[in-house]
């Protein structure tokens, strides 16, 4: 059984940079297959991709984040990362991190994390 | 770039057939997901694929698409269903989700 956990400061101050890891156990992220992404929800609101990265270390990232926004990958410790740049109290959300197959649009994300509260105050 | 749009809300009675509509350009010619997410819960995976469902999730969910529509129907709606209903689409490499919908069961 597939699980992530993501870990990570619940408190950023403004402009700083928002840093999080999200560790998979039970698969290899190395195996290849899989894209694994980011996704946040701002309190009492929507889901919003933020982007997804390969094993290869290959990214894409959502348009409208995508000039604060760098994903890493570390296979060793089966580990992805998220670093979000000059961040505000928009930023303020539950970041999930997800798995999504890559065979296939119609491909949904099938394994979540349980979220990790990032609240953005001085 | 794409949009998706559910209606803020849907109520159904206990045993009742509830759809939940997502609305999309030429969502038909894309396949579309939906998740369920309970309060404090994470999203869970019910549909994808249009009209798949995952291991574990109930035959009572089903999904279809056509045109600019994907619906989610939950027919014989129990009241442990009720929760926000997110749809999702790929459109070319980006991942969008639709706004929600929250289903009550009354």
């Amino acid at each position: 059984q597939v699980q992530l956990q993501e870990s990570g400061p619940g408190l950023v101050k403004p402009s700083q940079t928002l840093s999080l890891t999200c560790t998979v156990s039970g698969g290899s992220i190395s195996s290849g297959g899989y894209y694994w992404s980011w996704i946040r929800q701002h309190p009492g609101k929507g889901l919003e991709w933020i982007g997804y990265i390969y094993y290869s270390g290959s990214t894409h990232y959502n348009p409208s984040l995508k000039s604060r926004v760098t994903m890493s990958v570390d296979t060793s410790q089966n580990q992805f990362s998220l670093k979000l740049r000059s961040v505000t109290a928009a930023d303020t959300a539950l970041y999930h991190c997800a798995r999504v197959s890559r065979y296939g649009s119609g491909s949904g994300f099938d394994y979540w994390g349980q979220g990790t509260a990032v609240t953005v105050s001085s | 770039s794409y949009e998706l749009t559910q209606p803020p809300s849907v109520s159904v009675s206990p045993g009742q057939t509830a759809s939940i509509t997502c609305s999309g350009d030429k969502l038909g010619d894309k396949y579309a997901c939906w998740y369920q997410q309970k309060p404090g819960q994470s999203p869970v995976l019910v549909i994808y694929q249009d009209s798949k469902r995952p291991s574990g999730i109930p035959e009572r969910f089903s999904g279809s698409n056509s045109g600019n529509t994907a619906t989610l129907t939950i027919s014989g709606t129990q009241a442990l269903d009720e929760a926000d209903f997110y749809c999702q689409a790929w459109d070319n490499s980006t991942v969008v989700f639709g706004g929600g919908t929250k289903l009550t069961v009354l």
